[in-house]
């Protein structure tokens, strides 16, 4: 079976400041790993994916992520915040469905909380 | 344009109520799916219908009964509701084959059952 944990569920951070929000997996299988972004009142956008190749991933709004394999980590970073990103951030893990489709497995989220 | 939408974005109801929540996607996706988040925004997949059969219900209560009348429609049901099911239901749609395929939700509808 596939896990995800976020080991921080808050995570502060004064604006212009890096950020670096963290994600561990479990798989037995291939590893797909996604981030998405829910903003207050909002559904989830995706920020990046990693599926194979480079472990470093570039995705929207500045943040990229590095796929660690010996370490099962796929963590979140941005070198400098703004007010905006403000949100829960939610690290995902996909296995494919028999059947067709694909299912995702989130961790706990970690809300990121930018202040001035 | 939306390419997942779902209605409505919030409902209030009592216990014991039925309630319909609608979706409906326009990317052209084999695949749509419901998932749950709780109060503690825990999200977990709920079902999952690949060309309007279902594949997957992830032991969910014989109360929720998802329809889908076409591969562009996914609406749930739910019967006699419950203070429990109070949530926030995300409707999400993808291609068909491959893990690495990006699940694009929707907005959410807020269901609070008073």
């Amino acid at each position: 079976a596939q896990s995800v944990t976020q080991l921080d569920s808050q995570v502060p951070v004064f604006e212009e400041a890096p950020v670096e929000l963290r994600c561990n997996y479990s798989s037995s299988v291939s590893v797909y790993l996604f981030w998405y972004v829910q903003y207050p009142n909002q559904g989830l956008q995706l920020l990046l994916k990693y599926l194979s190749g480079s472990t470093l991933v570039k995705g929207i709004n500045g943040f990229e992520a590095e796929f660690n394999k010996s370490q099962t980590s796929f963590h979140l970073r941005k070198p400098s915040v703004h007010i905006s990103d403000t949100a829960e951030y939610f690290c995902a893990v996909s296995s494919i469905l028999t059947g067709g489709g694909n299912k995702l497995t989130f961790g706990t989220g970690t809300q990121l909380k930018v202040e001035l | 344009d939306t390419a997942v939408s779902q209605t409505p974005k919030y409902l209030v109801t009592q216990m014991g109520n039925d309630k319909s929540i609608k979706c409906e996607q326009n990317l052209g996706h084999d695949t749509m799916y419901w998932y749950k988040q709780d109060s503690k925004k825990f999200l977990k997949i709920m079902f999952s219908y690949n060309n309007k059969e279902l594949i997957i219900n992830e032991t969910v209560p014989n109360r929720f009964s998802p329809k889908s009348p076409d591969k562009a429609h996914l609406n749930l049901h739910i019967n006699s509701l419950e203070l429990g099911d109070s949530a926030v239901y995300f409707c999400a749609s993808s291609q068909d084959r491959g893990s690495g395929n990006t699940i694009y939700f929707g907005e959410g509808s807020w269901l609070t059952v008073v």
